[in-house]
């Protein structure tokens, strides 16, 4: 079945370090969506990518959308203590779309 | 965070109990989700519902049932509690785009979560 993966697990920066997670789909996707949750909170929808190439930027958040569209990319540049979580991306499934495959998550933690 | 509420917020049970958990949404939307996170497994889908009384299996649903009798509630049952099912289950619902923007329609919005120990 459609896999979605994501590395690092886990990433350890000092503040004003760069981070980024890289997400990859087993399967072509029809968009890419990022979501950020904190330490005992619940998933945020943050972004939602859909065209080949696609390339958003939040702030000091940059979101990027393969041409294949099968990966995608989250950088955060200059990290701060607020940036500290876990960022999902997920995509829909080809044979329902109305259900999201999530990747495991990169778990980030920001050192002041 | 779109009108979504989760009750209870916490729950500790022991094993064989049944336990009910319940999504609330105030917005009128279609789509609604339940899932499980634990570590190292991230979010995986229990069960979901495309309307009231359509539901349908997630990748996780052995041990678990829903209900949804009316469009803004949404039940999950554990039979048989088992200490396996200790996790924090989120409840989730697809937005709804505008008739410009199909593809926002396949994002998610997700309730605050409710922990659940099963002793």
């Amino acid at each position: 079945g459609q896999q979605v993966m994501q590395i690092p697990q886990y990433q350890h920066v000092q503040e004003g370090e760069d981070f980024t997670t890289y997400c990859n789909s087993s399967t072509t996707l029809s968009n890419i969506q990022w979501y950020k949750q904190r330490p005992g909170g619940h998933p945020v929808f943050l972004i939602q990518l859909v065209k080949s190439g696609e390339v958003k930027k939040q702030k000091r958040l940059t979101f990027q959308f393969g041409e294949a569209k099968k990966n995608s990319s989250l950088h955060i540049t200059a990290t701060q203590t607020t940036d500290v979580g876990t960022y999902f991306c997920a995509g829909p499934r080809k044979t329902s779309g109305s259900r999201l495959t999530f990747g495991e998550g990169t778990q980030l933690t920001v050192n002041p | 965070d779109a009108g979504i509420t989760q009750s209870p917020r916490h729950k500790v049970t022991e094993t064989g109990t049944p336990v009910t958990l319940r999504c609330h949404q105030t917005e009128n939307h279609r789509y609604m989700y339940w899932y499980r996170q634990d570590p190292g497994h991230g979010l995986r889908l229990i069960h979901y519902s495309y309307g009231v009384k359509d539901t349908d299996k997630g990748e996780v649903s052995d041990g678990y049932s829903v209900s949804r009798s009316k469009t803004e509630d949404f039940l999950l049952t554990l039979e048989s509690a088992t200490s396996s099912q200790t996790s924090v289950y989120f409840c989730a619902i697809r937005a709804t785009g505008t008739s410009f923007s199909e593809m926002a329609k396949e994002t998610q919005y997700f309730g605050p979560g409710t922990r659940l120990l099963v002793l």
